[in-house]
């Protein structure tokens, strides 16, 4: 199983600010198949990023996703009020497709 | 785009059954997958595994393995995740989420349902 470790685990921004959020996976993940997804309380997950890189449908351009092999990122620019959530990486290379615990991004 | 619409909130005692479900409107592929992500009271996802409706193959995530079973009714374009005898370590939102199909396999989670709470206490 490919375990997925998010940190920080708490990130305290304001809004403006830039966000780095970290995945780092346990082997050695292909760059096509990590995720993102945000969630906000008392909401489903919602798909931000796929194959690393690639914004889902919808998603505006400050989020952007980087990284190859065990380290990943996910990066959003100039942070707005919207965008204080919860944020999991997600890997579906080989089942069991894991999750990481989650980057919760709070307002400072 | 597809759009699932899971069951209602359930409460349950310890060593009940349950069966909730998951509909699915839109575009269905017949090679489309459908997992089950469980989300206790204030902690992360957990990837439970996969049904594929068409052939009803399923792949279960070994931490999940024996203690839920998934199937499905084409008919209905519905797929069911049950427990024969719940816990009260059961309790947490259920979601029902649509793997993309890539690279001939699961991709990334694009279609979410609003989630089930299943709530088991004495």
């Amino acid at each position: 199983e490919i375990v997925l470790t998010q940190s920080p685990g708490t990130l305290s921004l304001s809004p403006g600010e830039r966000a780095t959020l970290s995945c780092r996976a346990s082997q050695s993940v292909n760059s096509r198949y990590l995720a993102w997804y945000q969630q906000k309380p008392g909401q489903a997950p919602r798909l931000l990023i796929y194959s690393t890189s690639t914004r889902a449908t919808g998603v505006p351009g400050r989020f952007s996703g980087s990284g190859s092999g065990t380290d990943f990122t996910l990066t959003i620019n100039s942070l707005e009020p919207e965008d204080f959530a919860v944020f999991y990486c997600h890997h579906y290379s080989r089942s069991p497709f894991t999750f990481g615990q989650g980057t919760r991004l709070e307002t400072k | 785009e597809v759009h699932l619409v899971q069951s209602g909130a359930e409460v349950k005692k310890p060593g009940e059954s349950l069966k909730i479900s998951c509909k699915a409107s839109g575009h269905i592929f017949t090679s489309d997958s459908i997992a089950w992500v469980r989300q206790r009271p204030g902690k992360g996802l957990e990837w439970m595994g996969i049904i594929y409706p068409a052939d009803s193959d399923r792949r279960y995530n070994p931490s999940f393995q024996g203690q839920v079973t998934f199937s499905v009714d084409r008919s209905i374009n519905t797929v069911y995740l049950q427990w024969s005898s719940l816990k009260a370590s059961d309790t947490a939102i259920y979601y029902c989420a649509r793997h993309e199909v890539y690279d001939d396999g699961p991709g990334w989670l694009d279609s979410w349902g609003q989630g089930t709470l299943v709530t088991v206490s004495s």
